[in-house]
């Protein structure tokens, strides 16, 4: 069974940081490039950023840049997410997933499976 | 970075049709995936490519793309239908992907 399960849920302070782990079961771990996601309470989904499958290329949205990094561990099959200088609106559920790719006529990608979910509550 | 513009809301009758699209610029590159959302629950993979679903997903799932604009449809829709849904793609001009605002979807 192909699988994403997230650390628990986290409770920071402004200026912070946070890390997310996801730890994958089911697939080759080492062959997938993995994204993180994140929703704000009561609004819709973001892309944060992806990472490559040997860890050593990541991409992230001008928004987290500076802000967000992104690791991964082949040993134990498990991608980390580590977003600092927290802030009250970086408070969102946050989730990994896995990048699904191919081409029929045009390219198409799809994030399947996704993590449960990590609620990240930024608080003073 | 490219842009997809929902919705914010569509409603059905149970049983009937409804289409849910979604529309940008990168969609004339690149199909669309499609999510369902229910309250509290993680996002769930309904369609993507040109019109496929993953095992699990019934067959009154099904997708279609036409110039900048990707629709979702939902043939019979029943009340386990009720959620919000998101479309997205990858940006035309970088490694970045984009979603949607996102369709609340309401079978009456």
């Amino acid at each position: 069974q192909v699988l994403l399960v997230q650390s628990g849920a986290e409770v920071k302070e402004p200026g912070a940081s946070v890390k997310v782990s996801c730890k994958a079961s089911g697939f080759t771990f080492t062959t997938y490039y993995m994204h993180w996601l994140r929703q704000a309470p009561g609004q819709g989904l973001e892309w944060m950023g992806l990472i490559n499958p040997s860890g050593t290329n990541t991409w992230y949205t001008q928004k987290f840049q500076g802000r967000v990094t992104m690791t991964r561990d082949a040993s134990t099959s498990t991608v980390y997410m580590e977003l600092s200088s927290l802030r009250f609106e970086d408070t969102a559920m946050y989730y990994c997933a896995r990048d699904n790719s191919a081409t029929s006529g045009r390219s198409y990608w799809w994030f399947d499976p996704w993590g449960q979910g990590t609620l990240v509550t930024v608080s003073s | 970075s490219s842009e997809l513009t929902q919705d914010p809301a569509v409603s059905v009758a149970l049983g009937q049709t409804v289409r849910i699209t979604c529309q940008g610029d990168s969609l004339r590159n690149y199909y669309a995936s499609w999510y369902q959302q229910k309250p509290g629950q993680a996002p769930v993979l309904v369609i993507y490519g040109k019109d496929n679903r993953p095992s699990g997903i019934p067959d009154r799932f099904s997708g279609s793309s036409s110039g900048n604009t990707a629709s979702l449809t939902i043939t019979g829709a029943q009340a386990e239908d009720e959620a919000d849904y998101y479309c997205n793609s990858r940006d035309s001009s970088s490694i970045q992907w984009v979603f949607g605002g996102g369709t609340k979807l309401t079978v009456l």
